[in-house]
This record gives C-alpha cells, structure tokens and sequence, in this order.
C-alpha cells in the first residue's frame, strides 16, 4: 500500500505551547489527508479535513482556530496544537490515499503529551 | 442509530478457530468497506477491501459483503495470537479518497 509517514512519533510540550505534527505521503501526491485524534481505548474522532492549497474543513466542535491545518503541497499536511493543555494529549493520526484510488492508509500517529 | 455499528466486544476466540467479526451500516448507498486492524498504541493499518457483493479472500481474510442487508463480515481462518487486536470497520459513501465513517471497532483476543 501507499506509504504515510509522520513525524514526529511522539512529543511531550509544556501547556501553553504550541506543537507542529508533519503527515507526509512519501510515494504519491496526496490532494487529501484526513486528521484523526484518538484518545486511550476510544474510537478514531475525525478532526478535519486537509485539501491541498485550499482551507480545511473541520468536523462539528473542532476549533479551527486551536487546531491549524496547512496542506501547501502535493505531499506535506501539517496540524498545528495552538497553545496546547494536557486535555489535548492524544494520539493524532494522519491519513490519505492515491487520488483517484478508494483505499485510504494510515500515518503511524504522532502521541502528544502535555504537561 | 450509529452510521456503522461493530460489536465492541472483547471476542475471545480459541487459536487455530475462525473468527467472525461482524459489521453494520445505515447509509444504503454505501459503496466502499475496508477493514482496519490496530494494535495497541499503533495506528491502523488497511487489511481489506470490498466493494461488491460477495467474498473476497486474501490469504486468512476473508470479506463478504450484503449490500441488500447493509452487512459486512470479516472472516479469520486458523486464527493466531498475533491477529489479537482491535478490528475497525469502515464505510465510503462512494469511491475515492473521501471521509470515511468508522466503527467504533471490536476486540479481538485470540486464546492460545
């Protein structure tokens, strides 16, 4: 399958800070990436919605403001944690699929910790 | 009612035994299902996908598809310790790198 990498794959960040999580398609050009957020033996939660050079849409009761989403290039989607609280330590997951495919594959995730 | 509904278990099957997971979905014109395992502390990772009515195998996987009861399966044959995990379901209204809308997953304990 397509290959998603992220980085970084875990980081622990001071509350108040804000903290940048990479999600790459390393073998293909991705015009979507979806970004997931899972907290510990709960479901994935949708966050948002990245469309290479246009805004993101984000899911019901995500802040759009907290949660920044670029997707400047063909391969590169990034979510940034604005002034992160230890409420938003979670496990971020990435993921995307080959325009014009069906089947969509997961980054390995990004764990946040925040202190 | 949920848009895909799983049993969120724990299923415990014996090692060598086949396990059934079982998967439902409200949106009839549903075209795309894929089943995802994800081990604890990983993120999931796409083992099948279907898309017509039928089975489709792929080594011990085997996904069958009801479009006309809104019914999707997966099938583990000789079923090992290492397949224990978490099973998600998921469901794409069409083809394409769209949203996709997931169960909320079942666990799988495979007994040795």
């Amino acid at each position: 399958g397509a290959v998603v990498s992220q980085h970084p794959s875990w980081v622990i960040c001071k509350s108040g800070t804000s903290v940048k999580i990479e999600c790459r398609s390393l073998d293909f050009q991705a015009t979507t990436m979806f970004w997931y957020r899972q907290f510990p033996k709960q479901s994935l939660m949708l966050m948002a919605t990245s469309n290479e050079g246009s805004k993101a849409t984000y899911e019901q009761g995500v802040e759009k403001d907290k949660f920044l989403i670029n997707h400047a290039s063909l391969t590169l989607s990034t979510l940034t944690v604005t002034s992160a609280h230890p409420e938003d330590s979670s496990f971020y997951i990435c993921n995307t699929g080959l325009a014009g495919g069906n089947e969509q594959f997961f980054g390995p995730g990004t764990r946040l910790t925040v202190l | 009612q949920k848009e895909v509904e799983q049993n969120s278990g724990p299923l415990s099957v014996p090692e060598g035994a086949i396990a059934s997971l079982n998967c439902t979905y409200s949106d009839r014109v549903s075209q795309s299902f894929f089943w995802y395992r994800q081990y604890s502390g990983k993120s999931p990772e796409l083992i099948m996908s279907i898309y017509s009515n039928g089975d489709k195998e792929d080594g011990r996987f085997t996904a069958q598809l009801n479009k006309a009861s809104q019914y999707v399966s997966l099938l583990i044959r000789d079923s090992q310790p290492s397949d224990s995990a978490t099973y998600l379901c998921a469901v794409n209204r069409n083809f394409g790198n769209e949203k996709l809308t997931f169960g909320t997953g079942t666990r799988l304990t495979i007994i040795p």
